[in-house]
């Protein structure tokens, strides 16, 4: 299986560019997630979703949009890239269910000049 | 104050040492609990689930204490191969709060 996976691994962009973070899953988990990773902060959640068709804000949304079209695919968009929005993120799935531990993607390393 | 806390470290240890680490959250109405590990530039990895009983998976136990609102790692015989950071993971609903992690470095 396997398992989640993100595109790009890398990607630079120019502040005010646009561009997608793609995720699937195949463990057909109802929950997916997007976080951020900065040094001393730990990871932050931006957005998930409990199923197809909905979506909604974690911790620091501002700057990102989502959509969750099936219920393999969560797709993560930033609109106008800043700089602030240097980082290393993870997109991560898991089974409903109180204690069901979340499902890592190998991360894609953001740089927004 | 941050909803769930962790010591930063580093700690350093050397082989065959005992070495425990303590995570706080704020979250009284906090469900769910995990212990993570993740090596450098890679993506964190479930350690274990941490359950109100105590739990136990080989050199590795973890602590819930609700009461105080902390959860405990010990790890036991450490290995080189344990350097890495830890992460404790609370959850409530579907709302999963990361500590920034504590390092850990095993020396020979």
């Amino acid at each position: 299986n396997a398992g989640v996976t993100q595109t790009p691994k890398f990607q630079v962009l120019k502040t005010g560019q646009s561009m997608t973070l793609q995720c699937a899953q195949d463990m057909n988990h109802e929950y997916m997630s997007w976080y951020r990773q900065d040094p001393g902060m730990g990871l932050r959640l931006i957005h998930y979703s409990v199923g197809a068709g909905i979506t909604d804000q974690g911790e620091v949304p501002n700057g990102y949009n989502v959509s969750r079209s099936t219920t393999e695919d969560f797709p993560l968009r930033l609109l106008s890239a800043a700089p602030s929005q240097t980082s290393v993120y993870f997109c991560a799935s898991r089974r409903t269910g109180y204690n069901s531990p979340l499902h890592f993607g190998n991360g894609t390393r953001l740089t927004v000049t | 104050r941050k909803e769930v806390e962790q010591d930063p470290g580093p700690f350093n240890v050397p082989e065959g040492a005992t070495v425990a680490f303590n995570c706080t959250y704020s979250n009284s109405a906090s469900q769910s609990f995990f212990w993570y590990r993740q090596d450098c530039r890679k993506e964190p990895k479930l350690l274990m689930s941490v359950y109100s009983s105590g739990n136990e998976d080989g050199r590795f136990t973890a602590q819930l204490n609700r009461a105080s609102q902390y959860i405990s790692l010990l790890i036991r015989d450490s290995k080189l191969s344990d350097s890495a950071t830890y992460l404790c993971v609370v959850g409530r609903n579907n709302d999963m709060r990361f500590g920034a992690g504590t390092r850990l470095t095993v020396k020979p």
